[in-house]
């Protein structure tokens, strides 16, 4: 079936650690996943995506891990900033042509100045 | 930077009316979607568009729900017969081309209150 879920719902952190956020996925099938940050009132905003291809993937401040085997994804974000704190949610496209996505139930990042 | 934007960013309706929630996707992007997001929960898929038609929709697209994309910019989604649990946000997403990418932009939303 079609499931993505998050390990921790809430997670605090201190200005300038290092933050990891996790992701569960069910559907092996599923060939590429996004992270998406969401501040409080507004939409998603793309983070980084990375291809089931792949095992890892970087970007500024962020990397993303894809470990297919046990269908676990997780986001690093490096000298986290107040500015990060926000809701992130994982996605996945489960396979099917129109690129659907399949959204996680979000982890809330704090982080404490 | 071009964006998504969404109108209007809250709507109030009584159970039973129809709404109509506007979206002006990203002017290159081809493809279309809308999400919904209960309070305090994940966001939903609802139904993606392409081609000026439906290409995807899920469970929860019935029949009191429809789209259209009435001209070259705007992109609507129709909910005939308010419920209660309407109660959202809806949100509006594009994609350009399948070959650039399926990453999905979103527009700010639009919070719907169904009393």
């Amino acid at each position: 079936g079609e499931s993505v879920g998050l390990h921790l719902p809430t997670l605090s952190v201190q200005e300038g650690d290092n933050s990891i956020i996790n992701c569960a996925y069910s559907n092996s099938a599923s060939d590429y996943f996004i992270w998406y940050k969401q501040e409080s009132g507004k939409g998603p905003q793309f983070i980084i995506d990375i291809r089931s291809n792949m095992d890892k993937r970087q970007g500024q401040r962020v990397t993303v891990l894809l470990n297919k085997t046990v269908k676990h994804l997780s986001l690093q974000i490096a000298a986290t900033q107040p500015g990060d704190s926000a809701v992130y949610f994982c996605a996945e496209n489960p396979g099917t042509g129109f690129q659907k996505l399949v959204f996680g139930t979000g982890t809330r990042l704090l982080v404490s100045p | 930077e071009p964006e998504v934007t969404q109108t209007p960013s809250h709507q109030v309706t009584q159970m039973g009316q129809e709404v109509i929630l506007r979206c002006v996707p990203i002017s290159n992007h081809l493809y279309f979607y809308w999400y919904r997001q209960i309070l305090g929960q994940k966001v939903e898929f609802l139904v993606s568009f392409y081609n000026n038609e439906i290409s995807e929709k899920s469970e929860i697209f019935d029949d009191q729900f429809s789209v259209e994309r009435p001209d070259g910019s705007n992109f609507t989604l129709k909910i005939r017969s308010t419920k209660l649990e309407d109660s959202a946000m809806y949100f509006c997403a594009s994609r350009k081309h399948r070959t650039d990418g399926p990453e999905q932009y979103f527009g700010p939303g639009t919070r719907l209150t169904v009393t």
